[in-house]
This record gives structure tokens, sequence and C-alpha cells, in this order.
């Protein structure tokens, strides 16, 4: 398929765990973003990748959080030692920048569930 | 401050209403605006971009204030279908970088 794909779908883990999130993304674009959704919730950002340029790890909520994207394609989103208020939903988006037509196209996201 | 803020809502507006959403923005250097559509458990999916001239798509209006640093979006004769939460986004095109508000919820009710 073309779009952002990310896997898993669901995610349960318990406490103290660690976890891996993976997103493919549209091939060619050089953006990736993570986003993470509470229940009810808007969108956390938590790191964006732009093709070689280090990443803006400034929304990681604690260093249990990482996330690498290997040779400008998929990412993986790391959590160490998981927790219960790590429950959301994470989003993956990409985009290519076209200016004033840049659209980031998300994934369906994995829910991650913490017991 | 955050950089891209909205009230939350939620909206609650009959069907055939006029809703108008705002969404005021910090970095004066954001060059690019545009309004996402996320309805509930989906993921979030663009509804329109935001030129500095104004544009509007069907019902759907969206300006920007670039003096005031906000942008808007006017939805005419509110269907049932636009129950959904709007994300505002910019960009600053330097850093390529797309922030999304945290989103207004609208409610449409019979």
């Amino acid at each position: 398929g073309a779009g952002v794909s990310q896997s898993p779908s669901n995610k349960v883990t318990e406490k103290g765990k660690d976890v891996e999130l993976r997103c493919d993304p549209i091939s060619g674009h050089t953006a990736l973003y993570w986003y993470r959704q509470s229940l009810g919730q808007g969108l956390e950002f938590l790191i964006y990748f732009q093709g070689n340029s280090a990443p803006d790890k400034s929304g990681l909520p604690s260093d249990r959080f990482s996330a690498e994207r290997t040779g400008g394609s998929v990412s993986t989103l790391t959590i160490q030692r998981t927790q219960q208020e790590d429950s959301a939903v994470y989003l993956c988006a990409s985009s290519s920048f076209r200016g004033h037509d840049t659209e980031a196209f998300f994934g369906q996201g994995t829910r991650l569930t913490v017991v | 401050r955050k950089e891209v803020e909205q009230d939350p809502g939620p909206f609650n507006v009959p069907e055939g209403a006029t809703v108008a959403f705002n969404c005021t923005y910090s970095n004066s250097a954001s060059q690019s605006f545009f309004w996402y559509r996320q309805d509930c458990r989906k993921e979030p999916k663009l509804l329109m971009s935001v030129y500095s001239s104004g544009n509007e798509d069907g019902r759907f209006t969206a300006q920007l204030n670039r003096a005031s640093q906000y942008i808007s979006l006017l939805i005419r004769d509110s269907k049932l279908s636009d129950s959904a939460t709007y994300l505002c986004v910019v960009m600053n095109t330097g850093f390529q970088k797309l922030v999304f508000g945290t989103g207004t919820r609208l409610l449409v009710s019979p």
C-alpha cells in the first residue's frame, strides 16, 4: 500500500516491560513525526525527523522514550520500563515538503495499553 | 506558551448553524497554514490549506490574519457529519516542520 503503515495496531504490555513501535512512512517522504494521543485528548508531539538532520526530540516526555529512523525510512519508537500513563494511541505521520501544499499523512496508530 | 493554541471546545451547535474556530500561533516565521480534521478514533486528515488571501471549499472558509497571528475556519450550514475535532497546523518553512494544535471539538446535533 502507499500509505503510512504502523505496527502493531494494538499492544498490551505489562508495566515495566519495554515496547517497540514501528512506522513505515510513505516512500520518499523526508519528514517523519511521532505523536501520542490519550483518550479524549489532543495530539502530543514526541519527535520529528527531517532527512539527515538531527531529530527534534523536544517532545519526548522522559528518557524512557527514544526513537530511531534508519536509512531515512522506517522508524522505531521505543518505550523502556513502560508505565500505566504511557497508555495511549501512538501516531506516526510522514510528509514531503511542498510549501503550501505540504501534507502530513498519518498511519492508523498503535494503541498501547500498559497493565 | 504553546506554538499553536486552540480552544478545545466542545462547540455544540444545531444542524444548519454557522460555527467558527480560531487558532493563534506564536512563531512569526510560520509561513504555511492548514486545517486538519480528526474523526473519533481515526487519524487526522488534511481538510484544507489556508492561503493568505483566504480560501473557500464548499461550506468551509479559511482565513489568515498574519498581523494578529491567527487563522480561522468557518463552517456554514453545519451537518451532523461535520462532528469531529479540527486541528490547526502551522509550518515554519525554514524547518519544514508541521506543528499541530491540540484541536477544537465540534458536535453538531439534530
